[in-house]
């Protein structure tokens, strides 16, 4: 069964420093989704990505965040400068064109700053 | 905006015991409704969903029914398994452009089930 995958599992990085976390997609999929969940609280919806741009994002989602698609199966997450604050599970996701907002997601990237 | 309130947990129940969870919702118009699972270690993944008012979503035993005069979504169970054991998710989607509408998530509900 296809799946979404994410990698790395988990990143540690210093506070200040770029991070890029990648995701594939399942393949036919057009929809794409980037959620983090801070340990302990709820998953929150960060942006979504059609047709090469971005559909919405939320207020989490400010400058120092950017999404980008940079080939025909890659979907990335990109923090600028990171904080402490940034500091959780983020789940990428995908649906179809067809499919009632059905998200299908992966199994996460954890992100440490310190 | 839109919101999702569940019930807090854990939720510790014995083996063969009937399950509910709680969730109610807040939303303008008619959103799509979700049930995700989150076992340990692991990403989210799809329960159940029902896309309108009166909609019973079912898988794996589960079951949830759209109410949109009470604006809920229970997930019930009538026999859970210690294999249930995991953190459930309700979520809802809005109905905007082109399916590309970010799931709003509930707090999610540990359900722990003891032999």
């Amino acid at each position: 069964e296809p799946e979404v995958t994410q990698t790395p599992s988990h990143q540690v990085t210093q506070m200040g420093q770029e991070v890029i976390l990648r995701c594939v997609p399942i393949s036919n999929h057009l929809y794409f989704y980037w959620y983090r969940q801070i340990l302990g609280q709820k998953v929150e919806f960060l942006v979504s990505f059609y047709n090469n741009e971005i559909s919405e994002k939320s207020e989490i989602f400010d400058d120092q965040f950017s999404v980008e698609r940079p080939d025909g199966s890659n979907f990335t997450l990109k923090i600028r400068s990171t904080k402490l604050e940034d500091s959780a599970m983020y789940f990428c996701a995908s649906s179809s064109s067809t499919g009632f907002y059905e998200q299908y997601f992966g199994p996460g990237t954890r992100l440490t700053v310190t | 905006g839109n919101s999702v309130t569940q019930m807090e947990g854990p939720v510790t129940l014995s083996e063969e015991a009937f399950l509910t969870i709680n969730c109610t919702y807040t939303a303008t118009g008619y959103p799509s409704l979700f049930w995700y699972v989150q076992y340990p270690g692991e990403g989210l993944q799809l329960l159940l969903k029902a896309t309108k008012a009166d909609d019973k979503g079912s898988n794996k035993g589960f079951e949830a029914t759209y109410r949109k005069e009470t604006t809920s979504f229970h997930l019930e169970k009538g026999s859970v398994q210690v294999s249930d054991s995991a953190v459930y998710f309700c979520a809802l989607s809005g109905f905007g452009r082109g399916g590309a509408d970010g799931l709003t998530f509930g707090k999610g509900t540990h359900l722990i089930i003891q032999p």
